[in-house]
């Protein structure tokens, strides 16, 4: 597709299940960044890849986070053991390279994720 | 470290009001600067940017000035519409080529 296709858009989960998040970049983007927008934290930054690899994933609140990418494209998101305190909505987005300064970065429509 | 303050709002002005939106960063360097907009129920889109001291970015009448002497990059519009209600984000990409954020400004605008 043109843009930053994600999926769920919405989810719905019970605390202490797993979800997974998945994100589809804009087709030859590099890099790929997931962010999370929640009431009172703003916008958070979580995991980036450049390519298939994460140089940086300092943004991952705890180790039930984890995410991976395949193939240079496609990233699936997973948090285990969800907590209530994860309800957010999780931004994916994505960039030509992760190494150029200004390059700009858009974003999806993010997956609004419910945890009851 | 890296941070972006932007000014709380909600700001609520009537239609054909001129806005500023401010925001001001801290960083190492020159980081490039750039505004987000996110309307009722879309995602993130990008506003306008500037890569260096002095630059202005524009668009859709929108434009912010690259200030290195007071590290600002404040938003400004001459006349605002209804149609621009939103939340407006400011941010940097830090050497690690990920965008900081502010926390958003809510703008209102009435008929």
């Amino acid at each position: 597709g043109a843009g930053v296709s994600q999926s769920p858009s919405n989810k719905v989960t019970e605390k202490g299940k797993d979800v997974e998040l998945r994100c589809d970049p804009i087709s030859g983007h590099t890099a790929l960044y997931w962010y999370r927008q929640s009431l009172g934290q703003g916008l958070e930054f979580l995991i980036y890849f450049q390519g298939n690899s994460a140089p940086d994933k300092s943004g991952l609140p705890s180790d039930r986070f984890s995410a991976e990418r395949t193939g240079g494209s496609v990233s699936t998101l997973t948090i285990q053991r969800t907590q209530q305190e994860d309800s957010a909505v999780y931004l994916c987005a994505s960039s030509l390279s992760g190494h150029l300064s200004g390059n700009t970065i858009y974003f999806g429509e993010g997956s609004w994720l419910t945890v009851v | 470290g890296n941070s972006v303050t932007q000014m709380e709002g909600p700001v609520t002005l009537s239609e054909e009001a001129f806005l500023t939106i401010n925001c001001t960063y801290t960083a190492t360097g020159y980081p490039s600067l750039f505004w987000y907009v996110q309307y009722p129920g879309e995602g993130l889109q990008l506003l306008l940017k500037a890569t260096k001291a002095d630059d202005k970015g524009s668009n859709k009448g929108f434009e912010a000035t690259y200030r290195k002497e007071t590290t600002s990059f404040h938003l400004e519009k001459g006349s605002v519409q209804v149609s621009d209600s939103a939340v407006y984000f400011c941010a940097l990409m830090d050497s690690s080529y990920k965008l900081i954020f502010g926390s958003g400004t809510r703008l209102l605008v009435r008929p």
